[in-house]
Parts: structure tokens; C-alpha cells; sequence
């Protein structure tokens, strides 16, 4: 059965700094793998997805993603962090339904 | 476009008390869920469709019912609401399928999200 794994509830960067935020999957077949944010009292955005191809992926407001077929992770970064990007992350691995991992709250401060 | 509109935002309900949450998209998408979020626990899919008459069971199907008659809407119905169905409700959609290479692919199609209903069980 396909599952997602994000181990870090909490993650928290200085501003300017580079940020990461971990995620790890399992699936039968090919993955393929999403990062969503989700800001306060709104649904979820789509912030970019791994189908195939490189294996860095760039996806909005700066954010990449890095696939790691042999560690089966799929782990979100940003060189530069702003406060604007404190909220939550959820990374999604889709085989036939789409599962979501519990999501990681992303702090960056001051 | 609207987009994916989820009515209401906020509800009260007793316990047994009945209730259906509307979603409504106005993108011509074939694919449409229902996910709730939950303190420590993520998204959770409850229902999803295919297509207009067509419905299938999530992770936590229970206690919930869907239909789907038209394209647009996909409402979610509470028939008899328990304190355990307090949540946040998403509703979402994805694009219809795209064809590459002559083979129907929608795996991917990101989803697109709801504002939520924040529902309350007393």
C-alpha cells in the first residue's frame, strides 16, 4: 500500500537561511509525488510535483524539491527563507488514490 | 472561475442531527474528493468521483455519503452527525484527464482545494 511519511511536525528556520522540509514515501510502482502549502483558514496550494525527468523540481515562490529514488524522498527546499512562508506543508503521493502525509508547520522567524 | 467553492464555511450541528456540505466547481473537472483534516493527522480522503455517477469509498468512508448527478457538485452528507465527525472538511478537484503518447493520464493533474467547512459536533 502506498504511504507518506513527513517526520518533523515542526520545522524552524531563521529568516535568510535555507530551509528543508523532509518527506519520504512508499509505493508499488512509479511515484508520483506533490508538495502542497496550506496558509491559515484556507485550503491547500499546490506548490509543485515529480512525474518524471530531473530530479530536481521547481515549483512556486521559489520552492524546490528534490527526488531521491534510491532513499525514496522527496524533500522540499528553499535557499533563501522568508517570514511569508511560515505555514504548513503537506507533501501527497499519488498511486491510485492520492494519500497526504500529516503535514509539517514551517516557522521562520525574524 | 470560481474554482472549488465549499458552502457553508462554519457549522454547529447536536449529535444525530443531519447535515449535507455542498461543493460546487465550475472548471469542467471530472475528478472531484472529499478529504478531512484533522490535529496530527493530515487529509484524510472520505469519497471520491470519477466522473459524473460515479463514486468510490476513501480511507474513512464511514458515517458519510456522496452522489454525484452532475459535473459541478459533489455534495457530502452526514446522515446521523457524531462528536468524532468534528473536523475540517476539503473538498477538491483535478483537471480531466490529458492524453500523451495516446494513454489517458491524470495522475499529473495537482488537485485543487476548497476553502474548507469547519464543522462542529456537540
Amino acid at each position: 500500500a502506498q504511504s507518506v511519511a513527513q517526520p518533523e511536525d515542526q520545522v524552524n528556520v531563521a529568516e535568510g537561511n535555507p530551509l528543508t522540509v523532509k518527506c519520504t514515501y512508499s509505493v508499488s510502482g512509479n511515484p508520483y509525488l506533490f508538495w502542497y502549502v496550506q496558509y491559515p483558514n484556507r485550503g491547500l496550494q499546490f506548490l509543485l510535483k515529480y512525474i518524471t525527468g530531473d530530479n530536481l523540481v521547481k515549483g512556486s515562490y521559489g520552492f524546490e524539491a528534490e527526488f531521491n529514488k534510491s532513499q525514496t524522498s522527496f524533500h522540499l527546499k528553499k535557499p533563501s527563507a522568508l517570514v511569508s512562508d511560515s505555514a504548513l506543508y503537506f507533501c501527497a503521493v499519488r498511486d491510485d488514490k492520492i494519500i497526504f502525509g500529516k503535514g509539517t508547520r514551517l516557522h521562520i522567524l525574524p | 472561475n470560481a474554482g472549488v467553492t465549499q458552502t457553508p464555511k462554519f457549522q454547529v450541528l447536536k449529535t444525530g442531527q443531519s447535515m449535507t456540505l455542498q461543493c460546487a466547481q465550475d472548471m469542467n473537472h471530472e475528478y472531484m474528493s472529499w478529504y478531512r483534516q484533522d490535529p496530527g493527522m493530515g487529509l484524510r480522503l472520505i469519497h471520491y468521483s470519477v466522473g459524473a455517477g460515479i463514486t468510490d469509498q476513501g480511507e474513512v468512508p464511514n458515517g458519510y455519503n456522496v452522489s454525484r448527478s452532475t459535473t459541478e457538485d459533489f455534495p457530502l452528507r452526514l446522515l446521523s452527525a457524531a462528536p468524532s465527525q468534528t473536523s475540517v472538511y476539503f473538498c477538491a478537484s483535478r483537471p480531466p484527464a490529458t492524453s500523451e503518447h495516446g494513454v489517458r493520464v491524470t495522475a499529473n493533474s495537482p488537485l485543487h482545494f476548497g476553502n474548507g467547512t469547519r464543522l462542529t459536533v456537540t
